[in-house]
């Protein structure tokens, strides 16, 4: 089954240094990827989506994720922590299920320390 | 810009009692979701309509749960009776087309349900 695995479930970082979220796919299939942020008691907020046109993908806020087939990875990048950047990430997958299904990876809380 | 709207924003009941949440998607969004997060978890598909047509409810406890979505529009899932395991937020959320692979998803706010 077609899933994703995200590596740690809080990261710690200071301002201003590099934000590096960890997530790794299984699939036998080429993924359809996405990264979603959620801030406290709010919905989730789409960051960027992977759609095979480009291996790197630029999203919202200065994030950006590089996909590499090799070694199944869609990790989760921002040269610059800022305080506002201290949230809970996800990544997800859609599978094809007749229509196009969601799978969540269980998340990682980012911390942001001053 | 539009938005999917969900209410109440947060429910307390006990155990044993019915409680129901409701969701507006956006303007022209064929397909809605509800989802069901537990904290510390991801979310988790309970039941996902297109249009007014159930196309995926195999991870909704249906001796319990219930969710319809009459006119294609706008959406209502109910739980009775709710037990203390029932505590999450829901979250909905819509999309243009589910067929897409790549097609977005935008939340709701969520309802934060506490059991007591």
């Amino acid at each position: 089954a077609q899933s994703v695995t995200q590596l740690g479930s809080h990261v710690s970082v200071s301002e201003g240094a590099l934000v590096l979220l960890r997530c790794n796919y299984s699939s036998s299939v080429p993924p359809y990827l996405f990264w979603y942020v959620q801030y406290p008691n709010q919905g989730l907020q789409l960051l960027l989506k992977y759609t095979s046109a480009a291996t790197l993908v630029k999203g919202i806020n200065g994030f950006e994720a590089e996909f590499k087939k090799s070694e199944t990875s869609f990790h989760l990048t921002k040269p610059s922590a800022h305080m506002s950047d201290a949230a809970e990430y996800f990544c997800a997958v859609r599978i094809n299920t007749g229509g196009f299904k969601t799978i969540f990876g269980a998340g990682t809380r980012l911390f942001v320390k001053a | 810009e539009a938005e999917v709207a969900q209410s109440p924003r947060y429910k307390i009941t006990e155990k044993s009692q019915a409680v129901a949440f409701w969701c507006d998607p956006i303007s022209g969004h064929a397909t809605l979701y509800w989802y069901r997060q537990i904290l510390g978890q991801g979310p988790e598909l309970l039941v996902q309509f297109q249009d007014e047509s159930v196309v995926d409810d195999s991870q909704l406890p249906k001796d319990r749960f219930s969710a319809e979505r009459l006119k294609g529009v706008d959406s209502t899932l109910k739980i009775q009776p709710a037990e203390l395991g029932d505590s999450a937020m829901y979250l909905c959320a819509s999309s243009f087309f589910s067929g897409i692979a790549t097609d977005t998803q935008y939340f709701g706010p969520g309802t934060r349900l506490t059991v007591l």
